[in-house]
């Protein structure tokens, strides 16, 4: 079946620093890719998608392209900042998932500053 | 635009109470709904979802349950809570049409059962 894999976390920098969160993802055909996040306390919300092969997706600074040829989605930002810190999840929805969301783990990240 | 609604926001329970939360959508039709729980430091567990009043679909089974009374109201219960049922709870909705729809989050219910 359809599944998504993330690095653990967390992941700790620096403010300023370039940050890379990896997840790569395991689904037939062609699945919609997103990037979700979670600050302390609260609801998920929807930071980025992309539905096709070479997309990419953007949003407050973040990025991640669709690779299909890499089954990755990795999620990046040039320059970190406090109040970025979150929980990071990747996930998908594909014909397999009964289009279900397919969760990744979540990746914690904390700047500090 | 499309607004959605959990409450209680913060609940502390006692073992072997019941349980009710609530969550509606406002400013959308027909929409799929979705229960989650996040326990502390982990990822999210998908309870339930809903395509249409009265369809309940359950992905694990437990001692919860899920309602769907009206076509934006969706509602998790339990006859009597266990320690195990704390955590973030958490509801979202989706567009129903096909193709490969995200989900939008409710800001969630925190539970601690004691």
């Amino acid at each position: 079946g359809d599944s998504v894999t993330q690095m653990e976390g967390p992941v700790t920098l620096s403010e300023e620093a370039f940050l890379t969160i990896n997840c790569t993802y395991t689904a037939t055909g062609y699945p919609s890719l997103f990037w979700y996040v979670q600050y302390p306390g609260e609801g998920l919300q929807l930071l980025l998608k992309a539905t096709k092969a070479d997309d990419k997706g953007s949003n407050k600074g973040f990025e991640a392209t669709y690779r299909k040829e890499t089954t990755s989605f990795h999620l990046e930002k040039g320059s970190v900042q406090v109040s970025d810190s979150a929980v990071y999840f990747c996930a998908l929805i594909g014909m397999d998932s009964n289009y279900q969301l397919i969760w990744g783990a979540g990746t914690k990240l904390i700047i500090k500053p | 635009s499309q607004t959605i609604h959990q409450w209680p926001a913060t609940l502390v329970q006692p073992v072997g109470s019941p349980l009710s939360l609530e969550c509606t959508v406002e400013g959308t039709s027909n929409p799929n709904l979705y229960w989650y729980r996040q326990a502390a430091g982990r990822g999210l567990q998908l309870l339930f979802y809903s395509v249409g009043i009265g369809q309940i679909s359950s992905e694990v089974p437990q001692n919860l349950s899920a309602s769907r009374p009206q076509d934006r109201q969706f509602i998790l219960s339990s006859k009597k809570l266990l320690l195990s049922d704390s955590g973030f709870y958490l509801c979202a909705w989706s567009w129903r049409a096909g193709g490969y729809n995200e989900q939008f989050f409710g800001p969630g219910t925190r539970l601690t059962v004691l």
